[in-house]
């Protein structure tokens, strides 16, 4: 399994306040993305990285910064939480390389973090 | 403007039985599709993929096909357990775009009944 630590796995925090997630992978793997699950919406992306201190907005980036100062680490700060961002949030890895013959574009993605806005 | 679309949000088959998840595009890019599934409070686990050069591809009981005419893919579960009792979501990507992101679509939620 690919190593990818999220943290923390589950939140409760106040509207207006600032959350910072926090995704960590011991892969070394370039690419790192956030992504949103809710219900009716599947996954939409919120930012990705490319590299360290290169990053891109996603299909859903309003409200949300990302930034990457290592590798290993990809941060998603929520702003000023609102209750329209309680959502499960992924962290997803991937090699550009490919991987075991299988084309390289599989990501694999963390245990989720619970967010829930009140 | 969704460009990954799973249209049937559940499916239940009767465990032995064929399970048969759809999933249609619009984005003539996409050149590389994935299925994942994904089990209540863990993260999405890659399951099988198909480039866009390949009509079928199969991995044990799990076949992904492709018709790009149609824009359309399917995976077969043969025979379903009730272990593949899961939601599974379809992903595609545009491999030339760089970013490697992928789009998914809204997931399917499969029951496999004993």
């Amino acid at each position: 399994d690919a190593g990818i630590t999220q943290s923390p796995r589950h939140k409760v925090t106040e509207t207006g306040t600032p959350v910072t997630l926090r995704c960590h992978q011991t892969e070394n793997h370039r690419y790192m993305y956030w992504y949103r699950q809710d219900p009716g919406h599947g996954l939409r992306l919120i930012h990705y990285s490319y590299g360290v201190k290169d990053t891109d907005k996603g299909e859903v980036s309003d409200g949300y910064s990302v930034s990457r100062s290592k590798t290993e680490d990809f941060l998603l700060t929520l702003e000023s939480a609102t209750s329209s961002q309680t959502s499960v949030y992924f962290c997803a890895i991937k090699s550009p390389v490919a991987l075991r013959g299988r084309g390289g574009t599989e990501a694999f993605f963390g245990q989720g973090t619970r967010l829930t806005v009140v | 403007d969704q460009q990954v679309k799973q249209n049937s949000p559940s499916l239940s088959v009767q465990e032995g039985r064929i399970s048969i998840l759809n999933c249609d595009y619009t984005n003539s890019m996409f050149d590389y599709f994935l299925w994942y599934k994904k089990y209540p409070a863990e993260g999405p686990t890659f399951l099988i993929s198909i480039s866009s050069i390949k009509d079928k591809n199969e991995d044990g009981r799990f076949t992904v096909f492709l018709n790009k005419s149609a824009k359309h893919l399917s995976l077969h579960i043969v025979p379903s357990q009730p272990g593949d009792s899961a939601v599974y979501f379809c992903a595609a990507s545009d491999t030339g775009a760089g970013s490697y992101q992928l789009t998914f679509g809204k997931g399917t939620k499969l029951s496999v009944i004993p």
